[in-house]
């Protein structure tokens, strides 16, 4: 298996743009996870998912955010519009069951830019 | 709401030594406890775990302890090998619920 895949690797935008952000979890695994990074707060938990639907969005920081897990094999989330403070490292994750003793296998993540 | 703190944003210790990395936690709920390891420009991997119900789970080189009354937990490396510099996340989960909460991780610096 290629592991979580993650698109894009990179995204420079300019503040007010619409950005998307793509995950393939792996085949066979119920839980996806979106995290982010950044240098103050480290890995935060965003939104996750079982079985394609969405169990707890607390963790998103504004209705700017959203995200989809349309099926199993993909997930987006999507930030419009855009802000310099959503500058970060945006992480996928999945995991086979998702209990909390589950490891999660984390995808390469998105380095998102917002000018 | 940090619930997961590690308060110590970058160790460096010398190759061969032990490297200890602390975490400390908020919530007494918690009861699964795994240590993450990320390389520049890439994802978090997992790297060892423990249970609430143990305080001591070994894995090579690599050893976690959990202090339940003082909600803190440890990781200990040794002996350190330039390879594991690298940025250590401690994250706390419950059995029942995917949530898991993460700090924000420690650089470890392993110097030849």
């Amino acid at each position: 298996d290629a592991g979580v895949i993650q698109s894009p690797r990179h995204e420079v935008t300019e503040m007010g743009q619409e950005v998307t952000l793509r995950c393939k979890p792996i085949s066979g695994h119920n839980s996806l996870f979106w995290y982010r990074q950044t240098m103050m707060r480290g890995l935060e938990l965003l939104i996750y998912f079982n079985n394609n639907v969405p169990i707890d969005d607390s963790g998103m920081p504004e209705d700017r955010f959203s995200a989809k897990m349309p099926n199993a094999s993909f997930s987006t989330l999507k930030i419009q519009p855009s802000e310099p403070r959503d500058s970060a490292v945006y992480f996928c994750a999945s995991s086979l069951s998702g209990t909390g003793d589950d490891e999660q296998f984390f995808g390469p993540g998105t380095r998102l830019t917002v000018l | 709401d940090q619930q997961v703190k590690q308060n110590s944003p970058s160790l460096s210790v010398q190759e061969g030594r032990i490297s200890i990395l602390n975490c400390d936690y908020t919530n007494s709920m918690f009861d699964y406890f795994l240590w993450y390891k990320k390389y520049p420009a890439e994802g978090p991997t997992f790297l060892i775990s423990i249970s609430s119900i143990k305080d001591k789970n070994e894995d090579g080189r690599f050893t976690v302890f959990l202090n339940k009354s003082a909600k803190h937990l440890s990781l200990h490396i040794v002996p350190s090998q330039p390879g594991d510099s690298a940025v250590y996340f401690c994250a706390a989960a419950l059995y029942n619920n995917n949530d898991m909460r993460f700090g924000a991780g420690t650089r470890l610096t392993v110097k030849p």
